[in-house]
């Protein structure tokens, strides 16, 4: 059964540095989404990518982010500087149109230090 | 704007016994999706349920069942004959666009 990936599993970084975030969606889907989610707390959304372009972001998504689909199979998320509360576990998320579910990813648990 | 509550931080139920998981969301839209996902250990997101708002039969998967009331805007999670492999934290979601997620409901299975 086909499934999103996501790498690396854990990532640990200092404080200011620049971190990528990969992740394959299934390949026939269409809608391409990240969530964090903090230690604890709930899944919280990102962002929205959809036909190579944002479609969506919240609040959180703030000038430090920025995601792009470099190739027909990849979807990173890029943090530009982070910062002690950017500590989550990462999950991309995608799904076909129309009403179905997004199918997540294992997540990416990012340690900002 | 979409929020969805869960009130119920923690339940606990007993193995075989059922056990039903509350769910309120706020919205505008009519036509929308309702999602229950669980988080294991893991913390991999695994769909349990989904339901969409312009149905009014309840959905059913297995021994997975909701309540979906739609002029209440509440969602309730049923999980019948509750297993050890149950526990987790579960999350109700809505989408409209996208996705809004509740803060949780730990469910604690005792043998």
């Amino acid at each position: 059964e086909p499934e999103v990936t996501q790498t690396p599993s854990h990532q640990v970084t200092q404080m200011g540095q620049e971190v990528i975030l990969r992740c394959v969606p299934i390949s026939n889907h269409l809608y391409f989404y990240w969530y964090r989610q903090i230690l604890g707390q709930k899944v919280e959304f990102l962002v929205s990518f959809y036909n190579n372009e944002i479609s969506e972001k919240s609040e959180i998504f703030d000038d430090q982010f920025s995601v792009e689909r470099p190739d027909g199979s990849n979807f990173t998320l890029k943090i530009r500087s982070t910062k002690l509360e950017d500590s989550a576990m990462y999950f991309c998320a995608s799904r076909t149109g129309g009403p179905y579910e997004q199918y997540f990813g294992p997540g990416t648990r990012l340690t900002v230090t | 704007a979409q929020t969805v509550t869960q009130s119920q931080p923690e339940m606990s139920v007993q193995e075989a016994e059922t056990v039903t998981l509350s769910c309120t969301y706020d919205t505008s839209e009519s036509d929308y999706y309702l999602f229950w996902y669980k988080q294991p250990p893991s913390r991999q997101m695994i769909l349990v349920i989904r339901q969409e708002a312009y149905k009014q039969q309840n959905a059913t998967e297995n021994r997975f069942s909701v309540n979906f009331q739609k002029a209440a805007k509440s969602f309730s999670l049923k999980i019948s004959d509750s297993q050890l492999g149950d526990a987790a934290m579960y999350f109700c979601a809505y989408r409209a666009n996208d996705m809004r997620f509740g803060a949780g409901t730990r469910l604690t299975v005792k043998p």
